[in-house]
């Protein structure tokens, strides 16, 4: 049974920094294609990152470049997303996501998704 | 970046109604169309991806279709458990991106 559970979400300050972790199981996780998707409350969902199976090529939406950064543990089946800089609408559930599979820079579909952790920024 | 409009954003139908939601995409995206289904403090679930392909262990009432510019899924026989909200989602290419929602509630 895949398994996906994130921590490290709470209330922040703006300007601030948290860092989500999303631990995995039930799958051979060095093989998946991994992303974070957020929704605001009572709004639609927000693709925010992906990063390839071999850590090495990520992804990002144009509203968290150059504040957040997508990197994975392969040795500890984990998922992280650094948040930097962050601010009010950066509030929001934070879903760490599996992809059936990503190649030649198109992924196939988003298959297994966690709870979500919810992150509030304010003063 | 590619944006994918979705319409219509809710929609009140019937137990036993055809429902047809579309997506239209920005730009060519082949057939990298897919489609999920998310209830209120639920996390999203995989329908149909690649345009037409159900995800396994869905009801064969779900179904997809398109390729290009132009998407569909389709809801037959609506069920009471299929009132929730819908969202399109093109993979082809990064930033993925997700379209608005689509909102299906009973009549």
């Amino acid at each position: 049974q895949v398994d996906l559970v994130e921590s490290g979400g709470g209330v922040v300050q703006p300007g601030r920094s948290l860092r989500l972790s999303c631990a995995t199981s039930g799958f051979t996780f060095r093989s998946y294609s991994l992303h974070w998707v957020r929704q605001a409350p009572g709004k639609g969902l927000e693709w925010v990152a992906l990063i390839l199976s071999d850590g090495n090529s990520k992804y990002y939406a144009d509203s968290v470049k150059g504040r957040f950064t997508i990197s994975r543990d392969n040795s500890k089946n984990t998922l992280y997303l650094e948040m930097n800089s962050l601010r009010s609408d950066d509030t929001a559930l934070y879903y760490c996501a599996r992809d059936l599979f990503c190649g030649g820079g198109s992924c196939a579909g988003i298959d297994n998704w966690g709870q979500g952790t919810p992150v509030t920024v304010s003063s | 970046d590619i944006q994918m409009t979705q319409s219509p954003s809710s929609l009140s139908a019937s137990v036993g109604d055809r429902v047809t939601i579309t997506c239209r995409a920005s730009q060519n995206i082949r057939t990298y169309c897919n489609w999920y289904y998310q209830k209120p403090g639920k996390a999203p679930k995989l329908l149909i991806y690649a345009a037409s392909t159900s995800q396994s262990g869905d009801p064969s009432r779900f179904s997809g279709s398109g390729s290009g510019t132009d998407f569909t899924l389709t809801i037959s026989n609506l069920q009471p458990e299929d009132f929730a909200t819908y969202y399109c989602q093109q993979s082809y290419s990064a930033p993925l991106t997700f379209g608005g929602g689509t909102k299906v509630e009973i009549k």
